[in-house]
């Protein structure tokens, strides 16, 4: 199985700053690491993916950082907007087709 | 840009009656999904379906529930005897491949009174 955690419930952060949300996973098999982003009333939103054969991936404004000794997870959002409030999720896949979701980390911009 | 989208929103009903939950995956994807997420907690895995048929299911996954693709669009999840504890958000996704991304629909939220 899989076990997925998040290191903070909730993290608040100013408006312009950069922001990094942590997740820790079990299972050294996993190989597919997701990032999430869900607002209220909404559904997961895909935001960044990395696979087990990268530590670094860059999208817009977005990084995330895998590292798989200490089985962990960062995703990293540059000059934090409002609209970057909502709740973040990392999903780790371990071969099989269904994701182990973490608890989520509540992202609250201050303007 | 395609997206996943779900039916209905909200769905308030019984204890004991039979619900029908609706999604229509992307239009190219192949292989989809149905997670459920209970008020405050994780998302949580239930299904998966390719092919026309279960390709796994997790332990939530009872004899309660079953999932049906009726037509070439359409893919369902039906709760044949609904418990208070089945309450919760009920979140279809869809995947081009087993090894793709998974897009979420926008859910639905169902009250079992």
């Amino acid at each position: 199985g899989e076990s997925v955690g998040l290191h903070l419930p909730t993290l608040s952060v100013q408006e312009g700053d950069n922001s990094i949300i942590n997740c820790a996973y079990s299972n050294s098999a996993s190989d597919y690491f997701i990032w999430y982003k869900q607002e209220s009333g909404k559904g997961p939103q895909f935001i960044i993916d990395i696979r087990s054969n990268m530590d670094k991936r860059q999208g817009q404004r977005v990084t995330v950082l895998l590292n798989k000794t200490v089985k962990h997870l960062s995703l990293q959002i540059a000059a934090t907007q409002p609209g970057d409030s909502a709740v973040y999720f990392c999903a780790v896949k371990t071969g099989a087709n269904n994701l182990f979701f973490g608890t989520g980390t509540r992202l609250t911009v201050i303007p | 840009e395609p997206e996943v989208t779900q039916t209905p929103s909200h769905q308030v009903t019984q204890m004991g009656q039979e619900v029908i939950l609706r999604c229509v995956p992307i239009s190219n994807h192949l292989y989809f999904y149905w997670y459920r997420q209970i008020l405050g907690q994780k998302v949580e895995f239930l299904v998966s379906f390719y092919n026309n048929e279960i390709s796994e299911k997790s332990e939530i996954f009872d004899d309660q529930f079953s999932v049906e693709r009726p037509d070439g669009s359409n893919f369902t999840l039906k709760i044949r005897s609904t418990k208070l504890e089945d309450s919760a958000m009920y979140f279809c996704a869809s995947s081009k491949g087993q090894k793709e991304t998974q897009y979420f629909g926008p859910g639905t939220r169902l009250l079992v009174l």
